[in-house]
């Protein structure tokens, strides 16, 4: 079955400590995002890319790093200058065709998501 | 003022019940509009999407688009304790094909 998969499932960090969560997907999308779910305040992007080496900031990008070496992987790495990591991370990806999506709804279909707790 | 707000719940109904969910924005540029339904600690799925005014119908679900007053609704018909999730709006501009702006969630409670 196509999908995307997310893992860890659940993860621990100490305050200082890097983390990276992984995101795969076999649905041959262009493209993939990464949102942050906190209660109260919806999905917020943080990054995203549209084609493999190439990636942008979303609205809340300050203290994430990402790499697309591949068209089916978009790892997010949370970093230590991030201030407030414990959250419920969630990976998306969806069809683009030159920057615009063929569907015009720009469709995305998400992982099952991360919940990152820093102790 | 956030873009695009929605009533988080929890919003409580008997089974049978029509439950109507709702959002309002403020940017008149947005064209394409969703839904998702998200069960708990799951990632969201999609349910619905209309593009600009109008309604969508899809089994028990309805999709309403208001462009004149903002408004977006989702209705589920003969409400199921399986239908309990949180419901997500969603919604962009044409053109912006990286960007959806979503509502906080509405949290669903369907009892037997």
């Amino acid at each position: 079955d196509g999908g995307i998969t997310q893992s860890p499932k659940y993860l621990f960090r100490k305050e200082g400590q890097n983390v990276t969560l992984s995101c795969e997907q076999n649905l041959n999308h262009d493209a993939m995002y990464w949102y942050r779910q906190d209660p109260g305040q919806g999905l917020r992007l943080i990054y995203y890319s549209q084609i493999v080496n190439d990636f942008q900031k979303g609205d809340i990008a300050e203290g994430y790093s990402v790499s697309r070496e591949k068209k089916e992987s978009f790892p997010l790495t949370v970093t230590s200058a991030q201030k407030n990591p414990t959250a419920f991370y969630l990976c998306a990806s969806s069809i683009l065709a030159g920057g615009y999506s063929l569907s015009g709804a720009n469709v995305l279909t998400f992982g099952a998501g991360s919940r990152l707790t820093v102790l | 003022q956030k873009e695009v707000e929605q009533d988080p719940g929890p919003l409580s109904v008997p089974e049978g019940a029509i439950v109507s969910l709702n959002c309002t924005y403020s940017n008149s540029a947005f064209q394409y509009f969703m839904w998702y339904r998200q069960y708990s600690r799951k990632g969201p799925e999609l349910l619905m999407y209309t593009y600009s005014s109008g309604n969508k119908e899809d089994g028990r679900f309805t999709a309403q688009v208001d462009k004149s007053s903002k408004y977006i609704s989702l209705f589920i018909r003969d409400s199921q304790p399986s239908d309990s999730a949180t419901y997500l709006c969603a919604m962009r501009m044409t053109g912006t094909a990286s960007k959806l702006t979503f509502g906080t969630g509405t949290r669903l409670q369907v009892t037997l």
